[in-house]
C-alpha cells in the first residue's frame, strides 16, 4: 500500500457524460500527478499540482480539468466522454517535485460505453 | 520535448538467468531516471532510480546503469525469479527545478519461466 488513495476503483459511464475522479496523496506529500494508461499505450502524464497550484501540464485534453484543494486532495474531471477515454487513471504523489519518488495510487478504471 | 524509447517490448527468461532492459532518451538535459514495475492490475511501483550525476546504482538483484554520452540507461535483473514477472517501465525527467513531467517508455513485459 503506497498511502495514495483513489476513488472510485471502477467507473462505467456513457459517451457524453462527465465524471470526477478523486485522489488523496500520502500524508506530507505536496505534489499530485495524474496519469492515463490505455491498453495500447504506456503511462501518459496529464498534469501536476503542487500545494494547490498547477505546475506542469502534459497532453491533457481540453475536455479534462483538474484541481488540488487546500487539504491537498485532488480531483480530475473528465467531460464529454468518448469511447477512447476508457483507460486506467492513476494518481501519484511526491513530497515536493518531479524528481522525488512518485508513489502511485491503485488507479480508477474508467469504461465509457 | 523528451522522448523515451524502451526495448525489448517483451522478454522471456529462464528462472535464474539475467534480464536486461534498455532505454534511450532524446534530451541531453534529462537528469532523473526512475524504473517502475507494474504487475497485472496493480499500480506502478518504483524499484530503482538514478540521477545524472551517478553512472551506476545497485539494490540487491537490481541494478541500473546510465550512459549520459550515449543517452541511454539500462535495468539489469540478476538471478530472476517468477515473482519478477511484470511489466517494467523506464522514465526520464527533464526538469531544471521540481516541475516537469516524467516521460515513460512503452514498457517491457518480462516473463520468468520456472
Amino acid at each position: 500500500d503506497s498511502g495514495v488513495t483513489q476513488t472510485p476503483k471502477h467507473l462505467i459511464t456513457a459517451t457524453g457524460q462527465r465524471v470526477t475522479l478523486r485522489c488523496s496523496p500520502r500524508s506530507g506529500d505536496l505534489s499530485v500527478y495524474w496519469y492515463q494508461q490505455s491498453l495500447d499505450q504506456g503511462l501518459q502524464f496529464l498534469i501536476q499540482y503542487y500545494n494547490g497550484e498547477e505546475r506542469a501540464k502534459g497532453n491533457i485534453l481540453e475536455r479534462f480539468s483538474a484541481q488540488q484543494f487546500p487539504d491537498l486532495h485532488s480531483e480530475l474531471n473528465l467531460s464529454s466522454l468518448e469511447l477512447g477515454d476508457s483507460a486506467l487513471y492513476f494518481c501519484a504523489s511526491s513530497v515536493l517535485g518531479t524528481t522525488d519518488t512518485q508513489y502511485f495510487g491503485p488507479g480508477t478504471r474508467l469504461t465509457v460505453l | 520535448g523528451e522522448n523515451v524509447e524502451q526495448h525489448p517490448s517483451t522478454l522471456s527468461v529462464q528462472e535464474g538467468d539475467s534480464a536486461v532492459i534498455k532505454c534511450t532518451y532524446s534530451d541531453s538535459a534529462s537528469n532523473y531516471f526512475p524504473w517502475y514495475k507494474q504487475e497485472l492490475g496493480k499500480r506502478p511501483q518504483l524499484i530503482i532510480d538514478i540521477r545524472s550525476n551517478v553512472g551506476e546504482k545497485k539494490d540487491q538483484r537490481i541494478a541500473v546503469t546510465l550512459n549520459k554520452t550515449a543517452k541511454h540507461f539500462s535495468l539489469h535483473i540478476t538471478e530472476t525469479q517468477p515473482e519478477d514477472s511484470a511489466v517494467y517501465f523506464c522514465a526520464a525527467s527533464l526538469t531544471t527545478d521540481s516541475w516537469g513531467k516524467l516521460q515513460f517508455g512503452a514498457g517491457t513485459q518480462v516473463v520468468v519461466t520456472p
